[in-house]
């Protein structure tokens, strides 16, 4: 069975640019996370949905973060402007419905902004 | 906002033997998880503990979810060199989807 798709798996780019991150959930989930990973502070939730809609958005850093589900099959991240210290690994997990369901991770897009 | 304490931090251990780690919260979880991560790839869930007092085991690993809900151990038997990465626990509260991690405890195991 196929995981959580992320692409791409590395992303470097000038400050300032607009970065867009892409997930692929597992099929049949109907739950979707958005997550980013630093040395200094973990795993943290950005944002999570639930049959595309936005749930809880309160991980969210700033304006400058944003991001989609415009169906069940497909999620973005978006960062505009990027700075340097966006740059982490950023991670989007799925679930299927029920408490009691683990959530599953993809693979991560590596992120540096320069 | 919400922690969860993990430790150690990192642990250096000869192959064959067993290793422990455990993470404490002020709050009370429901749900306790346990995560492995390989270097560039994401978390996998290894044991998930949902009842006070719960012990589940998967394969040589030993989970534990404390009395008080706010606690949790995971215990390694016979350490072997693919047991390598770093270790999360995660806890969920009642009716959120939410997870909050711990740092992780990176684990190098000595042939």
């Amino acid at each position: 069975d196929a995981g959580v798709i992320q692409s791409p798996r590395h992303e470097v780019t000038e400050m300032g640019q607009e970065v867009t991150l892409r997930c692929k959930p597992i099929s049949g989930h109907d739950y979707l996370f958005w997550y980013r990973q630093t040395m200094m502070r973990g795993l943290e939730l950005l944002i999570y949905f639930n049959n595309n809609v936005p749930i809880d958005d309160s991980g969210m850093p700033e304006d400058r973060f944003s991001a989609k589900m415009p169906n069940a099959s497909f999620s973005t991240l978006k960062i505009q402007p990027s700075e340097p210290r966006d740059s982490a690994v950023y991670f989007c997990a799925s679930k299927g419905g029920g408490l009691l369901q683990p959530q599953h991770f993809g693979d991560g897009t590596r992120l540096s902004i320069l | 906002g919400q922690q969860l304490n993990q430790s150690p931090q990192s642990m250096f251990i000869q192959e064959g033997e067993d290793v422990s780690m455990n993470c404490t919260s002020s709050s009370i979880f429901n749900t306790w998880l346990w995560y492995k991560q390989d270097p560039g790839e994401g978390p996998v869930l290894l044991i998930a503990l949902y009842k006070a007092g719960e012990l589940t085991s998967n394969g040589r690993l030993t989970a534990q979810f404390g009395i008080t809900r706010k606690d949790s151990f995971l215990n390694i038997s016979a350490s072997i060199p693919s047991d390598v990465g770093i270790y999360f626990c995660a806890g969920q509260q009642g009716g959120s989807e939410k997870l909050v991690f711990g740092k992780g405890t990176k684990l190098t195991v000595n042939p």
